[in-house]
């Protein structure tokens, strides 16, 4: 059991928009501005997408933004290209001792 | 460009201890913090502990009583223990880097452990 949720699955045509979501609780997504995305490809390891909430690093494409409200974080491709088919994990800085908490991941399907 | 690339037996007997290391590369291991996620076949992603330079660590209270984490400069090394394993503890094990809190910018590209006599 994930300590934070997320849907099983999302999808969209490509061109569409996506926005998966990230529910976690007041010690961590709502209490931190600290949930970054990971995008992990098959076989490949986990990529940083978004970090403190709507950052993204150097080389992520701008299609890729996020978002919070309360103890609900959320992640939005734009869009879609076949390539963002992928699965997609959230994190949550949790404070004090269980520093990192993340999401059961989010398997995108680009249609 | 930092790289990282873990290194360990891939197969280890139940009750024994699971030894990992990973080896920075393009950057020094003095600078930010390190850690270690782990995820089991068909699942999510798992935070085991953290260490920096300082010697300060922090561990995941799940796996606390079980885990040690230790750095070595002098190698750009940092390593995982994990004591007395069971089929739980099977999955693929990830070094990263924390660059701002919670967030992971460089990864190795895991190393898959299997505990299995």
């Amino acid at each position: 059991q994930s300590a934070l949720t997320q849907p099983p699955s999302a999808s969209g045509s490509p061109g569409q928009s996506v926005t998966i979501s990230c529910t976690g609780t007041s010690s961590d997504v709502g209490g931190h501005d600290y949930v970054s995305w990971y995008q992990e490809h098959p076989g490949k390891a986990p990529k940083l997408m978004i970090y403190e909430v709507t950052k993204r690093p150097s080389g992520v494409p701008d299609r890729f933004s996020g978002s919070k409200s309360g103890n609900t974080a959320s992640l939005t491709v734009s869009g879609l290209q076949a390539d963002d088919e992928a699965d997609y994990y959230c994190s949550s800085y949790a404070g004090g001792n269980n520093y990192l908490v993340f999401g059961g991941g989010t398997k995108l399907t680009v249609l | 460009q930092v790289q990282l690339q873990e290194s360990g037996p891939g197969l280890v007997k139940p009750s024994e201890t699971l030894s990992l290391t990973c080896t920075v590369s393009g950057g020094s291991i003095s600078s930010y913090y390190w850690t270690w996620i782990r995820q089991p076949p068909g699942k999510g992603l798992e935070w085991i502990a953290y260490i920096y330079h300082s010697g300060n660590t922090n561990y995941n209270p799940s796996l606390k009583s079980r885990v040690t984490i230790s750095l070595d400069t002098s190698k750009n090394q940092f390593s995982l223990k994990l004591s007395s394993g069971t089929a739980a503890d099977t999955a693929m094990y990830y070094c990263a880097r924390i660059f701002k809190i919670g967030a992971l910018d460089s990864w190795g590209q895991g190393t898959l452990v299997t505990v299995s006599s």
